[in-house]
């Protein structure tokens, strides 16, 4: 069974630090580019950041770029998410996501909230 | 970079069609596929139709998609609405470097 754990997430005042993690499971976290998705409180999806599988190739969203930087660690099937310079509008739920067969989203995690403020 | 604009909610009743625009702001909706997403209230996101037209195994057949190049829009199409299908919905495109959402569009199925 594919699973997708993020954990990180807590309150931090801003211009703070924080690392987030996804742990992967049930399938072969190597071969699967990876995302970042947030989800401020009540409002919508925003996508974040992209990985390609082997951590070459990345790319950001403008309002991360420079402040957020996404890595992985194969062998210990893991993706990550530090975040530097945070401000309050950063505020948000973010999952992580596998990019399936198809290019959709096709497992997301269960999201870990981040809450800037002081 | 482009927009994807959706409506902010629509409402129907249940056995009855609706359907959700998704609307491309520049560059042509037939460029990269469109995804769509639903994602219930306290829940992550699922897919319900990727590559304009796939349906995922597991969703039913009353979840379509399509795009139409004159409006530069895709749409998603549910029939035979249940209450089970009052939702958030997400449509989902990408150009060259980045990946964009729509708004999302809520439906209430009343």
């Amino acid at each position: 069974e594919v699973q997708l754990v993020e954990s990180g997430g807590g309150l931090v005042q801003p211009g703070g630090s924080l690392r987030l993690s996804c742990a992967a499971s049930g399938f072969t976290f190597s071969s699967y580019w990876m995302h970042w998705v947030r989800q401020a409180p009540g409002k919508g999806l925003v996508w974040v950041s992209r990985i390609n599988s082997d951590g070459s190739s990345t790319s950001y969203a403008d309002s991360v770029k420079g402040r957020f930087t996404i890595s992985r660690d194969n062998a210990k099937n893991t993706l990550y998410l530090q975040m530097n310079s945070l401000r309050a509008e950063d505020t948000a739920v973010y999952y992580c996501a596998r990019v399936g067969p198809g290019g959709d989203l096709d497992y997301w995690g269960q999201g870990t909230l981040v809450t800037v403020s002081s | 970079n482009f927009m994807l604009t959706q409506p902010h909610s629509v409402s129907e009743s249940p056995g009855k069609t609706v359907t959700i625009s998704c609307t491309r702001s520049s560059g042509s909706i037939a460029s990269n596929y469109v995804q769509w997403y639903q994602q219930r209230p306290g829940s992550s996101p699922t897919t319900v139709i990727y590559e304009d037209n796939q349906r995922p195994s597991g969703v039913p057949d009353r979840f379509s998609g399509s795009i139409d190049s004159s409006s530069n829009s895709a749409s998603l199409t549910i029939s035979g609405l249940k209450t089970e299908d009052e939702a958030d919905y997400y449509c989902q495109s990408y150009d060259s470097s980045n990946q964009v959402f729509g708004g999302g569009t809520k439906l209430t199925v009343l």
